[in-house]
């Protein structure tokens, strides 16, 4: 089936610091999604692709959609305290128009 | 605007029984998905509701069902439990099921 290879698993990383995670897949693909989780609750959308080559930022958080469409990646600037918790990807596409999701990115921050 | 609800919150249930829970979609979306969560296998589609049909199924037993009533709220069932059905239960809506989705905050399953 099809799968979202996510990387890294997780990243302990200092207050300030960017980060940079990113997610594959062996088939075309034509949304991307990145989503936040925090304990507890349910994933929050933090930003949608849906066209080859989008850069799309919201506030510190930039994600690209590859040309390929078989890729993705999330940046994230001068991390804070509150940007712990654990990133998705999600995607739809291909032979399926589920939406199914990479195994997550877990991001500790420490001041 | 009221988010996705889900209740109940937390769920204990014993092996053998079955379960309801319930999800209450924004208002005016029509498509409800449903997610199971577990450490060892992420977030898994179980299957997708679009005005009272179902759209889409992942690859579940077939103790796992929903539907979808008029008003879109949506219910799943699992039946017959088993202690590896313990799991954050997450249902999502979306205007017509493309684009992005808005998560509730699960009901939290434990099978004892």
């Amino acid at each position: 089936g099809q799968q979202l290879n996510q990387s890294p698993q997780s990243m302990f990383i200092q207050e300030g610091e960017d980060v940079s995670m990113n997610c594959t897949s062996s088939s075309i693909f034509n949304t991307w999604l990145w989503y936040k989780q925090d304990p507890g609750e349910g994933p929050v959308l933090l930003i949608a692709l849906y066209k080859a080559g989008e850069l799309t930022s919201n506030g510190r958080l930039t994600a690209q959609f590859g040309i390929t469409r078989k890729d993705s990646f999330l940046n994230i600037s001068a991390s804070i305290p509150s940007d712990v918790g654990i990133y998705f990807c999600a995607s739809r596409g291909g032979n399926t128009d589920k939406l199914i999701f990479g195994t997550g990115t877990r991001l500790q921050v420490f001041p | 605007k009221a988010g996705v609800t889900q209740t109940p919150r937390y769920l204990i249930k014993t092996r053998g029984q079955q379960v309801t829970l319930s999800c209450s979609p924004i208002s005016g979306h029509r498509s409800v998905s449903w997610y199971q969560q577990t450490p060892g296998q992420g977030l898994q589609f179980l299957f997708e509701y679009f005005s009272e049909t179902q759209r889409n199924k992942g690859n579940f037993p077939g103790r796992f069902s929903g539907r979808q009533f008029s008003n879109s709220r949506s219910e799943m069932n699992v039946s017959t439990l088993e202690l590896g059905d313990s799991a954050l239960y997450l249902c999502a809506s979306s205007p017509t099921g493309m684009g992005g989705y808005t998560f509730g905050s699960g009901t939290r399953l434990t099978v004892v």
